[in-house]
């Protein structure tokens, strides 16, 4: 029961272009979501969350959008640059479960110079 | 600031083996989380460690078990290693509600 889905493997972009990576949750008991970004041979790194009570959260480049009714989660990177280039995860929490994250499969993303 | 570490990097083990991998987290850090990276899957969460105590666990059978220390730090320990346990482990430390931030895991092969 895939509870968290990122239904496109991959995403190739134009650097200076906007990325949109998408994200989708059948779980409506989630309350908390949040995207990472990986790099081969390293760690996921945390990059943005959002709480359910909001529908946008923005940090620098990178916005995350929550679109509760849909349950579809989406992060924009404007503008997309080459070091962005990575496998980008989307990860949701419930209250109820503490800490427990559901990831995505992950969205490897490509940023073409 | 120190990041969260893990060891050993790599590791190489037959069926039938016990492993132990080790999470050092985040200073201030108190709880402590496992996941698996099995090839070409997404993160699986195994277990949740705060203060000490077990708070979660996902659904892995029970010889996947662990423990956390005085100092916060936590092992996983994985008895009688099975070909499908060849994974990269990720352990994450995170304080209170604050977002979870891993470390760069142990990839585990059984042959």
């Amino acid at each position: 029961d895939q509870q968290v889905k990122q239904n496109s493997p991959s995403l190739s972009v134009q650097e200076g272009r906007i990325s949109i990576l998408n994200c989708d949750y059948t779980n409506s008991m989630f309350d908390y979501f949040l995207w990472y970004k990986k790099y081969p041979a390293e760690g996921p790194t945390f990059l943005i969350s959002i709480s359910s009570i909001k529908d946008k959260n923005e940090d620098g480049r990178f916005t995350v959008f929550l679109n509760k009714s849909a349950k579809h989660l989406s992060l924009h990177i404007v503008p997309s640059q080459p070091g962005d280039s990575a496998v980008y995860f989307c990860a949701a929490s419930a209250g109820n479960q503490g800490g427990k994250l559901i990831f995505g499969q992950g969205t490897e993303l490509s940023v073409k110079p | 600031e120190a990041g969260v570490t893990q060891s050993p990097t790599h590791l190489i083990k037959t069926r039938g083996q016990q492993v132990t991998l080790r999470c050092s987290p985040i200073s201030g850090h108190t709880s402590v989380y496992w996941y698996q990276q099995a090839l070409g899957l997404g993160l699986q969460f195994l277990l949740w460690y705060d203060e000490g105590e077990e708070r979660n666990r996902g659904n892995f059978p029970p010889r996947f078990s662990g423990r956390q220390f005085p100092n916060y730090s936590s092992e996983l320990n994985v008895n009688a290693l099975e070909l499908e346990d060849s994974a990269l482990y990720l352990c994450a430390s995170s304080f209170g509600t604050q977002p979870q931030h891993f470390g760069d895991g142990t990839r585990l092969s059984i042959l």
